[in-house]
């Protein structure tokens, strides 16, 4: 299996560009996590979908952030505007159920100017 | 609430020395994981031990669910082990890894 894939691995834009991060989980995972990371707030949990439904959303950090999961192999976050604090590694992850291990992606490093 | 506790918070270690990094709980679980964070952020897979012990060369952890903790132990230490250890544990059901704020390993020639 190929892991948990993610695009970009870098990302730097400007100031009020959107940004768009993608999450490939691995095959026949059913739950899908949408992290972010920084050195002043560490790892943090942003969104999770069950079986391509998000359950929780409440670490979103405001409206311009928005997540989807269309099909169990594809999810996206969504960053419009980005400003340069959203600049951080975004991390997806993926597991089968709560009491099957997580594995994470590479992740996406974003920088906002 | 839940916790999820870790210590030591940093630990520095000569080439060569053996370690016990520790991960206290506060209920019950259904899932613990360590995972190793590499100075380049990658975040890897140590073990998924919810109880009991296991061992993969060099690091082998062990997780007494009764009490509430888990030990993760790193055994001649190598500059490749420098990073941070996370101790994450599931409490019910399919709710998210909750997080320990690590252990930060430096390991020194």
């Amino acid at each position: 299996d190929a892991g948990v894939i993610q695009s970009p691995r870098h990302e730097v834009t400007e100031m009020g560009q959107e940004v768009t991060l993608r999450c490939k989980p691995i095959s026949g995972h059913n739950s899908l996590f949408w992290y972010r990371q920084t050195m002043m707030r560490g790892l943090e949990l942003l969104i999770y979908f069950n079986n391509n439904v998000p359950i929780d959303d409440s670490g979103m950090p405001e409206d311009r952030f928005s997540a989807k999961m269309p099909n169990a192999s594809f999810s996206t976050l969504k960053i419009q505007p980005s400003e340069p604090r959203d600049s951080a590694v975004y991390f997806c992850a993926s597991r089968l159920t709560g009491d099957n291990e997580q594995f994470f992606g590479p992740g996406t490093r974003l920088t906002v100017l | 609430g839940i916790q999820v506790e870790q210590s030591p918070p940093d630990l520095i270690l000569q080439e060569g020395a053996n370690s016990t990094l520790r991960c206290n709980f506060s209920d019950s679980v259904n899932n613990l994981q360590w995972f190793h964070q590499n100075p380049w952020g990658q975040l890897i897979n140590l073990f998924y031990i919810p109880s009991g012990t296991k061992q993969n060369g060099r690091l082998s952890a062990t997780t007494v669910a009764t009490e509430r903790y888990s030990l993760l132990y790193i055994s001649s230490s190598q500059s490749t082990d420098s990073g941070v250890y996370f101790c994450a544990v599931v409490y019910s059901g399919n709710t998210p890894l909750v997080f320990g704020k690590g252990t930060r390993l430096s390991v020194i020639a």
